[in-house]
């Protein structure tokens, strides 16, 4: 019964070459969430979709971007992936955006570039 | 300044025992929310407990429960009878407002260990 699945689960990539990497949830929520979290840091907020409604970071730097096609599914595109972009990348989801939404959190993709 | 902080980058338990990890925030607006997560060691970020900004009682949630001290501007977290499998990152985040409340800011996480 997962509810946000993200695959892959390890993607490594090699420098500059273009990754996608995916998220879908079966919770039917409205808010879809990509996060970037560096070792022992805390996770950083990329950008959110409210519906079709794309919400961009203003320090997201212009080599991520999203799609999200669908209610279910959310893609994280980065162009041209360098080595500071190792990290782990969360997807997440809220009913809506209210204060007291819970985010419900997949288990993550780890990316390494090489 | 922060909006987050989490002073304490390691903490030790003894099994059973009750441990609190600590939580500070900064925010101007009236209206928010605080959420504590915890981390595993495989990834995957799992919601604990909530609690907002007006509501009048310390949210609880089984062995958590969340010491909130508003003129303070702490939500301190307090798990009781501690297990093995409590040992993970903790993450305490906030949203605020309104129009900002799709974004959560989270601290730079507690490691707790818990020792047999």
């Amino acid at each position: 019964d997962a509810m946000v699945i993200q695959n892959p689960r390890y993607q490594v990539t090699q420098f500059g070459k273009p990754v996608t990497l995916s998220c879908s949830q079966t919770l039917n929520h409205n808010v879809m969430y990509w996060y970037q979290q560096k070792s022992s840091q805390a996770p950083k907020l990329l950008f959110h979709y409210y519906d079709k409604d794309f919400n961009n970071e203003a320090d997201t730097p212009d080599n991520f971007q999203s799609r999200r096609p669908n209610t279910s599914f959310c893609f994280l595109d980065i162009r041209s992936p360098g080595l500071g972009d190792a990290a782990m990348y969360l997807c997440a989801t809220s009913r809506d955006k209210g204060l007291g939404e819970t985010q419900y959190f997949g288990p993550g993709t780890r990316l390494l570039v090489l | 300044a922060q909006k987050i902080t989490q002073t304490q980058p390691g903490m030790f338990v003894q099994e059973k025992e009750a441990v609190t990890l600590d939580c500070t925030y900064d925010t101007s607006d009236p209206s928010y929310g605080l959420f504590w997560y915890k981390q595993p060691s495989s990834g995957e970020m799992i919601f604990l407990i909530y609690q907002g900004s007006y509501d009048q009682q310390n949210a609880t949630e089984g062995r958590y429960s969340l010491n909130f001290q508003k003129a303070r501007k702490s939500a301190n977290l307090v798990i009781s009878a501690s297990q093995l499998g409590d040992s993970a990152m903790y993450f305490c985040a906030m949203r605020e407002g309104v129009t900002n409340a799709g974004k959560s800011t989270f601290g730079d996480g507690t490691t707790l260990t818990v020792k047999p």
